[in-house]
């Protein structure tokens, strides 16, 4: 059962321009958010998260939406980079620590 | 400062045969977690440590697979006898322990089992 969801497997962006990576879950009880970038052969990295009681947070390029009533949330990466290109994994967790991941959307910057 | 560490990064194995794995997490981090990616799915939980008590192992597959963190330090994970389907990445990741939650979990890179 799987309770976190990226539906989109992959996104293509031109180097410069935004890319919004998107993320639902269906457990409301969610209260801690998390995303991460992988690149082949290495671990994944932290890169930006979100508590339930704020709906935005903002970390250099990267911005971090969370829409509660909707039950998801989204990544903006603003302007995108070569070196955005790896797959991004959402996380949610309910204070218990162990993490949910979503199955992962592979991002390509084209130059 | 050191990141998590796992060892071996790659194993190969034949059905039947025991394989096992070690994390050395960030100093300082008592909490200490299991994940498993098989086949380019999701990243799934199989087992959190504090310190060296399994504060939640709801996530471990079956009995073929032990996890222990002897001192609270390193951990390993046997799985023993190992099965095709036991083939995947399997990521370490430790974080802080201030009691609040919410602790950033940072991985390590992971270690990538092949069953044959």
């Amino acid at each position: 059962d799987q309770q976190v969801k990226q539906n989109s497997p992959s996104l293509s962006v031109q180097e410069g321009r935004i890319s919004i990576l998107n993320c639902d879950y269906t457990n409301s009880m969610f209260d801690y958010f998390l995303w991460y970038k992988k690149y082949p052969a290495e671990g994944p990295t932290f890169l930006i998260s979100i508590s339930s009681i704020k709906d935005k947070n903002e970390d250099g390029r990267f911005t971090v939406f969370l829409n509660k009533s909707a039950k998801h949330l989204s990544l903006h990466i603003v302007p995108s980079q070569p070196g955005d290109s790896a797959v991004y994994f959402c996380a949610a967790s309910i204070n218990d620590y162990k993490l949910s991941f979503g199955a992962g959307t592979t991002v390509t910057v084209r130059a | 400062e050191a990141g998590v560490t796992q060892f071996p990064s790659h194993s190969v194995i034949e059905k039947g045969q025991t394989v096992t794995l070690r994390c050395d997490p960030i100093s300082g981090h008592d909490n200490l977690y299991w994940y498993r990616r098989v086949m380019g799915k999701e990243i799934k939980f199989l087992l959190h440590f504090v310190k060296e008590s399994k504060q939640d192992e709801s996530g471990m597959p079956n009995n073929r697979f032990l996890a222990e963190r002897t001192g609270g330090t390193y951990s390993t994970l046997k799985v023993q006898p190992a099965e095709l389907e036991d083939s995947g990445v399997y990521f370490c990741a430790s974080s802080q322990d201030r009691g609040r939650g919410q602790e950033t979990q940072y991985f390590g890179p992971g270690t990538r089992l092949l069953v044959l």
